[in-house]
């Protein structure tokens, strides 16, 4: 069954922390990755998104990496903003515009 | 460029009503899709279309009808309105393989 899961189910930090989320994937065939951030009561906005052959990618402070051996991927936010506090979701793209979402990790960053 | 548009933005309705959600993008992409997002859940894929005059089921078709005239426009019908229905619903608009645009969504209540 095609799955994306996502770790943890929240997070609280402090602003200026590091902090990094998880998501893990049994979609099959794997077409790409991307990570969203959705605001509360907005849509989500695409952050990165990235094919088998990748394996890092960066947008500002916010830095994606996945494995595709493993089947994992991983969101590291950098140097946390007040304004970082959303909800992150993993989408995973199978088999032609097919895609499985996470339930997202809801942070919350504190000053 | 407004990128992906919905209206209206909030709605309650009686159980048994019927309403259409509006959709529309002016980016001039083949794919739209309509998805329901609940409380601890990932998106769900309602209906999509893959370009005017296409359109088929997703995950959770039943309820809701939808069409596709033109390229801009993918309207969601909710044929008789139930509690269950009661979700927030987020247009997404991609051309093909690429990154997805999503709308600022409808928060439906259904009482």
């Amino acid at each position: 069954k095609n799955q994306v899961e996502q770790s943890p189910q929240s997070l609280i930090i402090l602003e200026g922390k590091n902090c990094t989320l998880q998501c893990n994937y049994t979609v099959s065939p794997f077409s790409n990755l991307r990570w969203y951030k959705q605001d509360t009561g907005r849509g989500p906005v695409s952050l990165t998104i990235m094919t088998f052959s990748e394996n890092t990618k960066s947008n500002g402070r916010y830095t994606a990496t996945l494995d595709a051996d493993t089947k994992q991927s991983s969101l590291h936010i950098t140097a946390s903003q007040l304004s970082d506090s959303a909800s992150y979701i993993c989408v995973v793209s199978g088999s032609f515009n097919k895609f499985y979402f996470g339930s997202g990790t809801k942070l919350n960053v504190k000053p | 460029n407004a990128g992906v548009t919905q209206t209206p933005k909030f709605q309650v309705l009686k159980t048994g009503q019927s309403m259409t959600l509006q959709c529309a993008q002016d980016m001039n992409h083949e794919y739209m899709s309509w998805y329901r997002q609940d409380p601890g859940m990932g998106l769900r894929l309602i209906h999509y279309s893959v370009g005017a005059g296409i359109t088929d089921q997703g995950e959770v078709p039943n309820g809701y009808n939808v069409s596709r005239s033109t390229t801009e426009d993918f309207p969601l019908r909710l044929l008789s309105a139930a509690p269950s229905q009661t979700s927030v619903y987020f247009c997404a608009s991609s051309s093909r393989g690429y990154e997805q645009y999503f709308g600022p969504g409808t928060r439906l209540t259904v009482t």
